[in-house]
Parts: structure tokens; sequence; C-alpha cells
């Protein structure tokens, strides 16, 4: 079955230094994997999606990912951070006839 | 005007009331969901509906039903709520994994949510 685990529930950084969010995931098949951003009191919004046409995958307000298939891995990066990128980020996994599967989720603090 | 809507947006109730959570969308979609959102437990499929003849249940299913009146709306009731369901619910939709011959990636398109309160 697929599965994704985000780890750290929790990061914090300031404005302007590096982001990076992680999440791995766990598939018997080449996986779609997917970024989605909660803001407070709002739903979930697209970040970015793999769907295997490059491992390099870029998204809304210069975030991006790399799919990496040895490590697993499906991280969340972006160069700079701004204070408006506080929020809660959730890694998913499309699982068995189109349904997703989402991590535990990662809050984003970011200090002036 | 938003895609995906839900009503209420904010409910307090007390236990053993039926309580029933309404969510439409615009976007044309076949496929809806019904997630409840729980504090470090991410989001957890409670229900979901391929057409509006197909309800399935999802990994929490219960104590929660559901009603596929239309393509456009789905609902969720708590027959008898409690107060470990207090939680934010959402709604999402997707488009089907073949459509118009191509192959999609299942993106899910969400709701607002819905904060529910079992007091």
């Amino acid at each position: 079955a697929q599965s994704v685990t985000q780890l750290g529930s929790h990061v914090s950084v300031s404005e302007g230094a590096l982001v990076l969010l992680r999440c791995n995931y766990s598939s018997s098949v080449p996986p779609y994997l997917f970024w989605y951003v909660q803001y407070p009191n709002q739903g979930l919004q697209l970040l970015l999606k793999y769907t295997s046409a490059a491992t390099l995958v870029k998204g809304i307000n210069d975030f991006e990912a790399e799919f990496k298939k040895s490590e697993t891995s499906f991280h969340l990066t972006k160069p700079s951070a701004h204070m408006s990128d506080a929020a809660e980020y959730f890694c998913a996994v499309r699982t068995s006839y189109g349904k997703l599967t989402f991590g535990q989720g990662t809050i984003l603090t970011v200090h002036p | 005007d938003a895609d995906v809507t839900q009503t209420p947006r904010n409910r307090i109730t007390k236990t053993g009331k039926r309580i029933m959570l309404e969510c439409s969308q615009t976007k044309g979609h076949d496929r809806m969901y019904w997630y409840r959102q729980d504090p470090g437990l991410g989001l957890r499929l409670i229900y979901y509906s391929f057409d509006v003849k197909d309800i399935n249940k999802g990994e929490i299913s219960d104590g929660y039903s559901v009603s596929r009146q239309a393509q456009a709306k789905f609902s969720l009731s708590l027959e008898s709520a409690i107060p470990n369901q207090t939680a934010l619910y959402f709604c999402a939709t997707s488009a089907p994994s073949v459509d118009g011959g191509r192959r999609q990636n299942n993106e899910q398109f969400f709701g607002p949510g819905t904060r529910l309160t079992v007091l």
C-alpha cells in the first residue's frame, strides 16, 4: 500500500532562509506525489505535483520539490522564506482508484 | 465564486445530535471525498464517491454516513455526534483517472472546511 511520512511536525526558519520540508514515500508502483499547503483558516491548496514527467518539479510561490527514487523522497524546498509562507504543509501520494493518502503535516513557522 | 463550497463553516453541537455537513461543487467533477483533519494526524478519508451511484467507505467511516444527491452535491452526516468527532472536515473533488481519453493525475480540489465542535 502506498503511504507517505513527513519528517518533522514543526519546522522553524528565519525570513530569507532556506525552507526544507521532508517527505518520504512508500509505493509498489511509480508514484504520483503531491504537496499541498494550508494557510490558517483555509482549505488545502495544491503547491506542486509529480507525475513522472520530470524529477524536479516547480510549483507556486517559488517552491520546488525533487523526486529521488533511490531515496524514496520528495522533499519540498524554497530558497528564501517569506513571512507569508507560514502555514501547514502536507505531502500526499495517490493510492488505489485515484484516492490520496496524506502525511501527518508539517507546520512551518517563519521568524522575522 | 469558489469551486467547492461547504456549509456550515462552523458548527457547535451537543453529544447525541444529528448533524449534516454539505458540500457543493461547480467543477463538473464526478469524484467527491470527505476527510477529517485532526492535529498531528493529517487528513483521513471518511467516505468517497466516484459517481452518483457509487459510494465507498474510507479508512474511518464508523459513525458517519453520506449521501450523493447529485453530481455536484455530497453530504456527510453524523447520526449521533460524539465529542471525539470534533474536528475540521473537508470536502474535495477530482476528475476521474481517465477523463476524455486522457490519463489524469487525480489532483484533488478542496473546500474551505467545516469546523465541528461536539460538546
